[in-house]
């Protein structure tokens, strides 16, 4: 099956910083990478997706670019605010209603 | 919210005991699923149903098992619970029926169980 993996586990940043969080994926025919953020004590919820017939998408102050030769994407977070301040995690699945296999989640925090 | 409750929020019971945790929708999506959340695991899917009375394990489904008996509901069951099952378990929906296909997952609140 799918396998994702996430780093770092935990970043720091000074606010007004960018951010910027890697995973990787295993399986080829995989091809949408959504991010989901979750704040402390709440429930995950989606900031950004990506399908691979796209290299980069963009909104406001997060992007994500994926690489479907090397087999990962990553999460760009500019200009940081302590808002930001959460776990994101990366997923991967083959689109549709496929199974989402999700990364081990990067605890980001922004220093104000 | 896309209409999504999980129950209980909160549980504590020892271990051998039987537990049910229940998913409830209001929005009519096809897809359920049931996660688990652990420190260094992230989301680790435990089953997922694609349909009424139509469910699939997913990469960590021993010790559990599901129903799904009406479009509304989706049910988690600990046969008998271990200490190893002790996480916060998350219900997502997808797929609302009649509305474009995006992918995106909508999770519960969370319920969070601890096995003594």
């Amino acid at each position: 099956g799918e396998n994702v993996e996430q780093h770092p586990s935990t970043l720091s940043v000074q606010e007004g910083d960018s951010a910027v969080i890697k995973c990787t994926y295993s399986d080829s025919a995989s091809n949408y990478f959504p991010w989901y953020k979750q704040e402390l004590g709440k429930r995950p919820q989606l900031i950004i997706d990506i399908r691979s017939n796209v290299g980069e998408k963009k909104d406001q102050r997060i992007a994500v670019t994926l690489n479907k030769t090397a087999k990962h994407f990553s999460l760009h977070i500019t200009e940081t605010q302590p808002e930001d301040s959460a776990v994101y995690f990366c997923a991967a699945s083959k689109g549709g209603y496929q199974k989402v296999t999700f990364g081990t989640g990067t605890k980001l925090q922004v220093i104000p | 919210d896309a209409g999504i409750t999980q129950s209980p929020r909160h549980k504590v019971t020892e271990t051998g005991t039987p537990v049910t945790l229940r998913c409830h929708q209001t929005e009519n999506h096809r897809y359920m699923y049931w996660y688990r959340q652990d420190p260094g695991h992230g989301l680790r899917l435990i089953h997922y149903s694609y349909g009424v009375k139509d469910t699939d394990k997913g990469e960590v489904s021993d010790g559990y098992s599901v129903s799904r008996s009406k479009t509304e509901d989706f049910l988690l069951t600990l046969e008998s619970a271990t200490s190893s099952q002790t996480s916060v378990y998350f219900c997502a929906i997808s797929g609302r029926q009649g509305a474009e296909n995006t992918g995106e997952l909508f999770f519960g609140e969370g319920s969070r169980l601890t096995v003594l």
